[in-house]
């Protein structure tokens, strides 16, 4: 991918715990969107976080960006099952690389 | 009320005829995308436009042809189609010219050809 690449493709936890994903980017970005594909549909958006900030917080998703080392992670706090889905990152400029993308599954 | 409409959700076809997408955004947005998923495999990126401009062609064959009627349309033509090209096909839109650009996605259409 050119833009957004996850570093890890696969992950299974038990329900309850926290799970970190990553991220790194090639080039300059000033946004990084994290989506979430649920199984059968298309990708949504669930946090954005801007150059600006370092962290941004919705709900139980925690969003960190590091420029200096153009990546950036997704943390999920006390995970439920209906967390399980893939979960994408993008750099939102102009052409759109999304990376393999991570495979979350949440055992009950 | 859906935003992003695409049209049929499943199709079903055999190898050499042509079929045609429809994508339809109502969010107003003046860039559209279309993307295909392979089975378990990543969003692929084809094409995107810009107020009814190609601005970027990421598909190798010609077979695959965006058309934009309308500003709010871009329906994909695939001709001579090949089983390899069974794939969900999303189309997406977002708002150019803003720094976060946000894509918003269709439903998909899932592609078979036998």
């Amino acid at each position: 991918s050119q833009w957004g690449e996850e570093n890890l493709q696969a992950l299974s936890i038990q329900e309850g715990e926290d799970v970190t994903m990553n991220c790194s980017y090639k080039t300059y970005t000033t946004v990084v969107h994290w989506y979430r594909q649920d199984s059968g549909r298309g990708p949504a958006l669930i946090i954005l976080i801007r150059s600006n900030e370092r962290e941004k917080r919705s709900g139980r998703l925690r969003a960190t960006l590091d420029t200096s080392s153009q990546s950036s992670s997704l943390s999920i706090t006390a995970a439920q099952c209906e967390d399980t889905a893939v979960y994408f990152c993008d750099t939102g400029y102009q052409n759109f690389y999304f990376g393999k993308g991570t495979s979350l599954t949440v055992i009950p | 009320d859906p935003k992003i409409i695409q049209k049929p959700k499943y199709l079903v076809a055999v190898t050499g005829s042509e079929k045609i997408l429809i994508c339809e955004q109502y969010l107003g947005h003046n860039a559209m995308y279309w993307y295909r998923q392979s089975a378990k495999k990543p969003l692929e990126f084809m094409f995107s436009y810009s107020y009814q401009k190609l601005m970027d062609n990421q598909t190798a064959s010609s077979r695959f042809q965006p058309q934009s009627s309308k500003k709010n349309h871009l329906d994909l033509q695939i001709t001579a189609l090949k089983p390899d090209d069974s794939a969900t096909y999303f189309c997406a839109s977002s708002q150019e010219g803003q720094g976060e650009a946000e894509q918003f996605f269709g439903p998909g259409t899932r592609l078979t050809v036998l």
